[in-house]
C-alpha cells in the first residue's frame, strides 16, 4: 500500500512564525505535491516537484516555499506565518509520467492566531 | 481552459436509496485522464477511480458506477444502495497534459458532500 504521512494533524501557531510541514512517502515516487483546502474553495494547488531539489509554483505560491532535498520527502515552509493562511494542508505523490492518480496523506489542519 | 464543475455541492439521501453524483469537465486536450477522490471524515483522500479519454467503457466496482460521456464532457458516480459509510465528500478531477505538464497536476471540482441517514 502507498503510504503517505505528514508530520502533524493539528498545529497551532502564532502569526510571524515560520512553520514548516513535513511530507514523507514511501511508495518511490517522482512527483510530490502541496495543496491547500478551504471551505467553498475546494483543493487548491501550492507547490509541487518532480525530482529531488525540483520545484514548480501552483496555483497559490505566494506566503509558501518548498524543499526537497530527498526523494521522499517534501517540506512546505510558511515563511511568516498569516492568519489566512489557516487551512487543511494536504500532501500527495504519484508516480513518473503517465496519467497515475495522486495518493494524499492525511492532512494537517493548520490554525495561525 | 481547463475546468472541472460538480454542481451539487450537498447531497442528502436515505440510507438503500440510489444516488448520483455529477461532474462536468472542460479541456481541449484529446489526451486526459478523470478521477473520482472520497474524502471521508477524517479528512484523508482515498482514490476511487482512473479512466483515460480512450476508454469510454463505463466501470462498475461493488456498489459503484462510473458513466463516463464524452459527448457530454461528464463523468458520473453512481453509488447504489447507499450507506452511512458512504458519507463524505467526494471530489472529482482532472488530468491533462496541457496543464502543469507531464508531471501529473490535477484539477479538482469543488467537491459535493454527500450525507447518508440511517
Amino acid at each position: 500500500d502507498v503510504k503517505v504521512t505528514q508530520s502533524s494533524r493539528y498545529l497551532v501557531k502564532r502569526t510571524g512564525e515560520k512553520v514548516f510541514l513535513e511530507c514523507v512517502q514511501d511508495m518511490d515516487h517522482e512527483n510530490m505535491f502541496w495543496y491547500r483546502q478551504d471551505p467553498g474553495l475546494g483543493l487548491r494547488l501550492i507547490y509541487f516537484s518532480y525530482d529531488v531539489k525540483m520545484k514548480e509554483k501552483g496555483d497559490i505560491p505566494e506566503g509558501y516555499s518548498v524543499s526537497r532535498e530527498k526523494k521522499e520527502r517534501f517540506s512546505l515552509i510558511l515563511e511568516s506565518a498569516s492568519t489566512n493562511q489557516t487551512s487543511m494542508y494536504l500532501c500527495a505523490s504519484s508516480p513518473g509520467t503517465g496519467g497515475w492518480e495522486q495518493y494524499f496523506g492525511p492532512g494537517t489542519r493548520l490554525t495561525v492566531t | 481552459a481547463q475546468k472541472v464543475t460538480q454542481a451539487q455541492t450537498e447531497i442528502s439521501v436515505v440510507e438503500k436509496e440510489d444516488v448520483t453524483l455529477d461532474c462536468v469537465y472542460e479541456t481541449r486536450d484529446t489526451t486526459y485522464y478523470l478521477f473520482w477522490y472520497k474524502q471521508p471524515p477524517s479528512g484523508e483522500l482515498v482514490f476511487l477511480i482512473r479512466r483515460n479519454s480512450f476508454d469510454e467503457q463505463n466501470e462498475i466496482s461493488g456498489r459503484y458506477s462510473w458513466n463516463f460521456q464524452k459527448s457530454t464532457s461528464s463523468f458520473n458516480f453512481t453509488i447504489t444502495a447507499s450507506q452511512v459509510v458512504d458519507s463524505a465528500v467526494y471530489f472529482c478531477a482532472l488530468r491533462s497534459n496541457n496543464y502543469g505538464g507531464s508531471q501529473g497536476n490535477l484539477i479538482f471540482g469543488k467537491g459535493t458532500k454527500l450525507s447518508v441517514k440511517p
